[in-house]
């Protein structure tokens, strides 16, 4: 079945480094979402890809969706301590909102003063 | 702002006991998703539901779970038989209609009820 896998699983990073966290799936993608868990919350929502090389910008993070819409990689410049969270790319191999969405393995952002 | 919102907030069941867990999706939303994520892992797809019946489940939604929309407002996830291995979060997230703007609108998650199976 489909996989999505994110690098790294964990990072940590001392507040205003930039944040990186890589998104692959093993099929080619219909569109991507990204969500934000904080410790003990449920997933919310940042945003969502269509396109192939996409490229979105909000605020101090930018989401790119790879030209073979396979990949996507979220970048956060200059990490403030309202960053900490779980980040995952979730996917969906078909278009369709009824339809399944494959969420990555995400990478836990850690960030210190 | 409209939220999703789920009850119990803690489930504590005994291994082969019935639960039932319910949500309130956000009122105009027509889309309806079960997800869980055992504990420091990704969050896993169960089913989409719309207009009163499946339209994609995964592997691990077999037998044993159900889901039912009972009135116009709540949506439920029933697991028949609990398994140990059934410990999770359990977050339910609605979706509104497709516009025509976007098919693939973001999905409204609740705040999810922890299920322990002992």
């Amino acid at each position: 079945g489909q996989q999505v896998m994110q690098i790294p699983q964990y990072q940590h990073v001392q507040e205003g480094e930039d944040f990186t966290t890589y998104c692959n799936s093993s099929t080619t993608l219909s569109n991507i979402q990204w969500y934000k868990q904080r410790p003990g919350g449920h997933p919310v929502f940042l945003i969502q890809l269509v396109k192939s090389g996409e490229v979105k910008k909000q605020k101090r993070l930018t989401f790119q969706f790879g030209e073979a819409k396979k990949n996507s990689s979220l970048h956060i410049t200059a990490t403030q301590t309202t960053d900490v969270g779980t980040y995952f790319c979730a996917g969906r191999p078909r278009a369709g909102t009824a339809s399944k969405l494959t969420f990555g393995t995400g990478t836990r952002l850690q960030v210190t003063l | 702002e409209p939220e999703v919102t789920q009850t119990p907030s803690h489930q504590v069941t005994q291994m082969g006991q019935e639960v039932i867990l319910r949500c309130v999706p956000i009122s105009n939303h027509l889309y309806f998703y079960w997800y869980r994520q055992i504990l420091g892992q990704k969050v896993e797809f169960l089913v989409s539901f719309y207009n009163n019946e499946i339209s994609e489940k995964s592997e691990i939604f077999d037998d044993q779970f159900s889901v039912e929309r009972p009135d116009g407002s709540n949506f439920t996830l029933k697991i028949r038989s609990t398994k140990l291995e059934d410990s999770a979060m359990y977050f339910c997230a609605s979706s509104e209609r497709t516009t025509a703007r976007s098919s693939y609108n973001e999905q409204f998650f609740g705040p999810g009820t922890r299920l322990t199976v002992l």
